[in-house]
């Protein structure tokens, strides 16, 4: 069965710094990966996904992510965050045509001034 | 283009009762999921429908149900309610017909249902 780990579960950093949140997969084929966004109050929006070709993807609002297959690890990066990424950061994991998603347990983003 | 609709935001329920939570998917999608979030468990796939069928089914016990109309709007009933039902009940809808990849899932913004 597909599992996905988000092994951080809080992340605070600085307005202007960058940011790394790290997702781990388990699935025996070549996964579809995205990842969403959740901000309080909210349903989840889709930053980016990933399921073959370039192994950098970049999303919306200026986030990126990198497929390591040896690593099994699909970590999205921001190299400058703003106040308004803080959120919470959700690794999904997928089939084909099995029409759901696996979710990582999620990461909070605190941002300070 | 209209989001994905649901409705109502929250609800406050006691144990024992049932509850229906309904979900309008984005024009032109035929294929709505729901989830549950909750603290403990996060994010948990309920079933999937598309065109009326069912086409996936998560863990859950039988007091979960759902439904698709032929409009694509969906709904789900819990019945005998729990302590334990109390979240964050989200619809996601899709085109459906293609992959998980090309026919990502757009949200609600949920339902959230508090069970006393």
């Amino acid at each position: 069965a597909q599992s996905v780990t988000q092994p951080d579960i809080h992340i605070t950093v600085s307005e202007g710094a960058s940011l790394e949140l790290r997702c781990n997969y388990s699935y025996g084929a070549t996964p579809y990966l995205f990842w969403y966004v959740q901000s309080p109050g909210q349903g989840l929006q889709l930053l980016l996904k990933y399921f073959s070709g370039d192994t950098l993807v970049q999303g919306i609002k200026g986030f990126e992510a990198e497929f390591k297959r040896s690593q099994s690890s699909f970590n999205l990066r921001k190299p400058s965050v703003h106040w308004s990424d803080a959120a919470e950061y959700f690794c999904a994991v997928g089939e084909a045509y099995d029409y759901k998603l696996s979710f990582g347990a999620g990461t909070t983003v605190t941002v300070r001034a | 283009k209209a989001g994905v609709t649901q409705t109502p935001r929250y609800l406050i329920k006691t144990r024992g009762q049932q509850v229906t939570l309904s979900c309008s998917p984005i024009s032109g999608h035929r294929s709505v999921s729901w989830y549950q979030q909750t603290p403990g468990q996060g994010l948990q796939f309920l079933f999937e429908y598309f065109s009326e069928t069912q086409r996936n089914k998560g863990n859950f016990p039988g007091r979960f149900s759902g439904r698709q109309f032929s409009n694509s709007r969906s709904e789900m009933n819990v019945s005998t309610l729990e302590l334990g039902d109390s979240a964050l009940y989200l619809c996601a809808s899709s085109r459906g017909r293609e992959s998980s990849y090309n026919s990502p899932l757009h949200f609600g913004n949920g339902t959230r249902l508090t069970v006393t």
